[in-house]
């Protein structure tokens, strides 16, 4: 079946390079995305990828997707406390045009 | 800016009462969500909509049924509201094919 798994918790210190690990089951995945979430918000599109590319680059954003291992990763260089946020990995299957399966979501907090 | 609209943040409500959850986005979109939020599960979709009158039961329909008469609304509806249906309810609108938008959540209470 489908699933996309994500750690729960990540802390990392003011300044450095956070990255939150995730891992799909759906080998036919067409685009996978990243959504932020802020405290009391909706989930805001943060960066996707279409599954044939290695990498994708935007700003302080870095996603790479390795295709044969299923492993989707969000590096956000110099870490800042306006990045604290719960990051939900998503994927959209081969299979469904409009269905789009979500990760439980990586919280991420700043040390100061 | 596509906006996705959810009439309210916060509800409460009592066990057995008929609550209604409304969501409008004014880009025209032909997809429309409802997600439940729950801490540790993610979201999980509860029904979508790819058309006017047009629904498809997601993981976890039971106890919740949707509406979509107009292309823009697309309401959640809890039959009999139980306690378990507590949680954090998320709308979402897309073109086929493309990114969710969000909206901002109905904090549901049943008590």
């Amino acid at each position: 079946g489908e699933d996309v798994e994500q750690s729960l918790f990540l802390s990392v210190r003011e300044g450095d390079s956070s990255v939150i690990n995730c891992t799909y089951t759906d080998s036919s995945s067409t685009y996978l995305y990243w959504y932020k979430q802020e405290p009391g918000a909706g989930l805001q599109l943060l960066t996707y990828i279409f599954s044939n590319m290695d990498m994708k680059q935007d700003q302080r954003l870095t996603v790479l997707l390795n295709k044969k291992d299923k492993h989707l990763s969000l590096r956000i260089a110099d870490t800042q406390t306006g990045d604290s946020a719960i990051y939900f990995c998503a994927e959209r299957p081969y299979s469904s045009a409009s269905k789009i399966i979500f990760g439980s979501g990586t919280r991420l907090s700043i040390r100061p | 800016d596509v906006k996705v609209t959810q009439s309210s943040r916060y509800l409460v409500k009592r066990t057995g009462e008929k609550v209604f959850l409304e969501c409008v986005q004014d880009m025209d979109h032909e997809n429309m969500f409802w997600y439940r939020q729950d801490p540790g599960l993610g979201l999980r979709l509860i029904y979508f909509s790819y058309d006017v009158k047009m629904k498809e039961k997601g993981d976890i329909p039971e106890g919740y049924s949707v509406s979509r008469e107009k292309k823009e609304r697309f309401s959640l509806i809890l039959e009999s509201a139980s306690t378990n249906q507590t949680s954090m309810y998320l709308c979402a609108s897309s073109p086929p094919g493309s990114p969710l938008h969000f909206g901002n959540g109905t904090r549901l209470t049943v008590t």
